[in-house]
């Protein structure tokens, strides 16, 4: 069975600091990885993903995100916090090129203060 | 292209009561899955449907079902509603080449049960 953890449930930076947002997986075979984002009342936007290839992943909105085997984790970091990215991110795996059965984290509340 | 749409988005049912969610996908997708969020139990698979057949399932009790139609619409039901099916109820498409099919996901209904 594949898990994703995700560590804090509520991450609060000021506006220009890192972002970090942890995750750890789990799985028994290499897995694809993922972050969404979700704002209020929307549903979830694919931030970025790792299928194969490269392990440090670009995404959108200036995020990015390195894959590591020996650590099994895929954390979520952005040099320079903005307003705008307070929403709430997750984590998910999936075994399955058809890309579903998507598994995901608990989720993590990001707050950008002023 | 338009996205993926739900409809209703906002549903307010009583215990006992019966509900169908309605998804359209993207055009040109082929596959349409379901997943349900709430703040208990976060964002799980509930099933995928792919050229009117299910796919994949997770772990649900049979009161929730869905159908796939041929121009790839999709509906889940839910029968015999309980209140802890309160949830938001995402719905996902993909295109399913041979490589890896990103989820694109729709804002969700909102269901209620009271």
């Amino acid at each position: 069975a594949q898990s994703v953890t995700q560590l804090g449930s509520h991450v609060s930076v000021s506006e220009g600091a890192l972002v970090l947002l942890r995750c750890n997986y789990s799985s028994s075979v290499p897995p694809y990885l993922f972050w969404y984002v979700q704002y209020p009342n929307q549903g979830l936007q694919l931030l970025l993903k790792y299928t194969t290839g490269a392990t440090l992943v670009k995404g959108i909105n200036g995020f990015e995100a390195e894959f590591k085997k020996s650590e099994t984790s895929f954390h979520l970091t952005k040099p320079s916090a903005h307003m705008s990215d307070a929403a709430e991110y997750f984590c998910a795996v999936s075994k399955e090129t058809s890309g579903s059965r998507l598994t995901f984290g608990e989720g993590t509340q990001l707050t950008v203060n002023p | 292209k338009a996205g993926v749409t739900q409809t209703p988005r906002y549903l307010i049912k009583t215990r006992g009561q019966q509900v169908t969610l309605s998804c359209s996908p993207i055009s040109g997708h082929r596959s349409v899955s379901w997943y349900q969020q709430t703040p208990g139990q976060g964002l799980q698979f509930l099933f995928e449907y792919f050229s009117e057949t299910q796919r994949n399932k997770g772990n649900f009790p049979g009161r929730f079902s869905g159908r796939q139609f041929s121009n790839s619409r999709s509906e889940m039901n839910v029968s015999t509603l309980e209140l802890g099916d309160s949830a938001l109820y995402l719905c996902a498409s993909s295109l399913q080449t041979s490589n890896y099919n990103e989820q694109f996901f729709g804002p969700g209904t909102r269901l209620t049960v009271l």
